[in-house]
């Protein structure tokens, strides 16, 4: 069974402080993995979508790479600032593409301070 | 844009209450799914659908029912609420699978007593 970890499960930073978010997952073969941003009371937004064929994707000041033979995954964010406080979540979707699997870390909870 | 609009936002039950959740969505996506969140448990889906007319369970389904019988719309039923259906209810939809992204809604808070 697919298992999605994230640690840390909280951080907090100074504004201006590049960071990494982390996720792994016990099995490697996926069809996709996501970033997602959730605010506090919101839904979720997703941030970057990597296919399984994918090395990274890049948004702005952020990076997410994907090394499937690791089963890992990193966020990257740069020059952080307050508005980047959110938790962050990753999942990912099973081989097959179905979508009925899509599995989701349980987050990092992010607080940049200013 | 609307997006993924899901109603009511907040509500309150007594146990043995019925009650529906509506997802409604404006993108003409196929795929649509409803997720409960809890404290220290992440995200779970419950059922989705991968077209109009078509549901599936997910890894929480009992408890729950769901009917998609309009491309726009993903109805989420509780029969007979019980307290461990508290929780935060999340409906999300996306286009055919090879993209893959997933678009949320803000959300419904359900709590019952």
């Amino acid at each position: 069974k697919q298992e999605v970890t994230q640690i840390p499960a909280a951080l907090s930073v100074p504004e201006g402080e590049n960071l990494v978010l982390n996720c792994s997952f016990t099995d490697s073969a996926i069809y996709n993995l996501q970033w997602f941003r959730q605010d506090p009371g919101k839904g979720l937004t997703s941030l970057l979508l990597i296919q399984s064929s994918q090395r990274e994707q890049t948004s702005g000041r952020l990076n997410a790479s994907l090394d499937k033979s690791s089963g890992r995954s990193t966020l990257y964010i740069a020059a952080s600032q307050p508005g980047d406080s959110a938790t962050y979540l990753c999942a990912v979707t099973g081989a097959g593409g179905s979508q009925g699997n899509l599995i989701f870390g349980k987050g990092t909870k992010l607080s940049v301070k200013p | 844009n609307a997006g993924v609009t899901q109603t009511p936002k907040f509500r309150v039950l007594k146990t043995g209450q019925s009650m529906t959740l509506l997802c409604a969505q404006d993108m003409n996506h196929e795929y649509m799914y409803w997720y409960r969140q809890d404290p220290g448990m992440g995200l779970r889906l419950i059922h989705y659908s991968v077209g109009e007319g078509t549901t599936a369970k997910g890894e929480v389904p009992d408890g729950y029912n769901v009917s998609r019988l309009k491309k726009q719309n993903f109805l989420l039923g509780l029969e007979s609420a019980a307290p461990s259906q508290t929780s935060v209810y999340f409906c999300a939809s996306s286009p055919l699978r090879n993209t893959g992204e997933l678009f949320f809604g803000e959300g419904s808070r359900l709590t019952v007593l």
